[in-house]
């Protein structure tokens, strides 16, 4: 079986401009959540959506969205970039059981803003 | 909010030790812990997940211990071996967000 998926590994950005990332979760799982690891910050929970809308978002600005397709694949997007916004972002889905949330994380996409 | 602590941030072992990996929490009210292994660049690895309602659980040489009551995990790797260098990573669900700690770096030496 297909573990998380996302593309592309790298990309490098100018500041102000936009950032798009895709992430493809695991067969049968509903739930998508975007998260990101920058440098001395640890990683940060940014979105989580589920059957194609938005359900909760972290402690980020506007700037950073996303949606979800019916096929519970799902995009980030990231406008207006700013150099802080250089980081690792990770992908994970799951499914919603009650009782049962355990994350399965992909390789991550390292968005460089220069 | 939830708050969680990794100790130490830092460790290193000559190989064959067994070690202790702590994790704190200050919410009790947690759906689950997942452990975490992460390489350097690359994405993260899910070793074991304890429902709220386990005390531990193991696979191979880990073996992960929750402590709800007291806001407390413990990841013990048993016979440590060069590959098992990498950071480690403990994170709580609220049943959507993870919320991880700092990690530890571990580096087992030969």
């Amino acid at each position: 079986e297909a573990g998380v998926t996302q593309s592309p590994t790298h990309l490098i950005k100018t500041r102000g401009q936009q950032a798009t990332l895709r992430c493809s979760p695991i067969s049968g799982h509903t739930s998508v959540y975007w998260y990101q690891q920058a440098l001395g910050l640890g990683l940060q929970f940014l979105l989580w959506y589920d059957e194609g809308e938005e359900r909760n978002r972290g402690n980020f600005p506007p700037r950073f969205s996303g949606r979800q397709f019916p096929n519970y694949s799902s995009e980030l997007n990231v406008n207006a970039l700013e150099l802080e916004d250089s980081a690792l972002y990770l992908c994970a889905s799951s499914l919603q059981v009650q009782g049962n949330y355990e994350q399965y994380f992909g390789p991550g996409t390292r968005l460089t803003v220069t | 909010k939830q708050e969680v602590t990794q100790i130490p941030a830092a460790l290193s072992v000559p190989e064959g030790e067994n070690l202790v990996l702590n994790c704190s929490f200050t919410d009790s009210a947690i759906y689950n812990l997942q452990w975490f292994r992460q390489d350097p660049g690359k994405g993260l690895t899910s070793l074991l997940l304890i429902q709220s309602s386990q005390r531990e659980q193991t696979s191979g040489r880990l073996n992960a211990s929750l402590d709800k009551s007291s806001g407390r995990s413990t990841l013990y790797i048993a016979a440590s071996q060069p590959g098992d260098s990498a950071t480690y990573l403990c994170a709580v669900s609220s049943g959507y967000a993870l919320n991880f700690g700092k990690g530890t770096s571990l580096l087992v030496t030969p």
